[in-house]
């Protein structure tokens, strides 16, 4: 079965940090990894990963693979409060039709 | 905004009772799939609509069934609610078959059972 284990559960930091998520997982037949941020209801896309070295960014967050290892971390630089939010990991199998997500990192970033 | 779109919003229901939950898809997306998210938890795959076809089901009991239609909208029905199934439900759509593309999701419909 697919298993995703996000770390660490919780953090708190303050403006102008950076913050590291990591995730682990057991994927059979690994097709992607994704993370989403999730600050209400909808789950926002973030990144795609595919490729085990290539790092993915988009403004202050940045993401990259090791498929050797088996994880993913995200990075955030100079966090801001609407940084604030529940990440999401989730991979996905060769079937291709399901996501399987870890529990999630909660980010509170304070003023 | 992903262009999903889900319906109601908030919902609540007693023990025992049935709930019929709506998502529309993204346009030119012909796969939808359906989550349910506990309180602190990460989203749990329920099951995935292709073409009208069920493709792919998780470790969800019959009483929860789906539907999808010719224009891709898709239901989430579930009988002979429980308490336990109170969550947030995602829908999300994609373009499916073999193409690597990402899920989108809608904003949620929050099922509450008394």
């Amino acid at each position: 079965e697919d298993k995703v284990v996000q770390s660490p559960l919780s953090l708190v930091v303050h403006e102008g940090d950076t913050v590291t998520l990591n995730c682990s997982y057991e994927v059979t037949n690994f097709r992607s990894l994704l993370w989403y941020k999730q600050e209400k209801k909808a789950p926002t896309f973030l990144f795609m990963l595919t490729s085990s070295g290539i790092e993915k960014k988009s403004g202050r967050l940045s993401s990259i693979l090791d498929k050797k290892e088996l994880f993913s971390i995200l990075n955030i630089t100079a966090t801001q409060t609407g940084d604030s939010a529940v990440y999401l990991c989730a991979v996905e199998g060769a079937a291709g039709n399901k996501l399987t997500f870890g529990g999630g990192t909660r980010v509170l970033v304070k003023p | 905004e992903t262009g999903v779109t889900q319906s109601p919003t908030h919902l609540i229901k007693t023990r025992g009772q049935q709930v019929t939950l709506r998502c529309s898809s993204q346009s030119g997306h012909n796969t939808v799939s359906w989550y349910q998210q506990a309180l602190g938890q990460g989203p749990q795959f329920i099951f995935q609509y292709y073409r009208e076809e069920e493709n792919g089901r998780g470790n969800f009991p019959p009483r929860f069934s789906g539907l999808q239609f010719p224009n891709y909208s898709s239901e989430l029905n579930v009988n002979a609610l429980e308490l336990d199934d109170s969550a947030l439900y995602l829908c999300a759509s994609s373009l499916g078959g073999t193409t690597k593309d990402t899920q989108y999701f809608g904003p949620g419909t929050r099922l509450t059972v008394l």
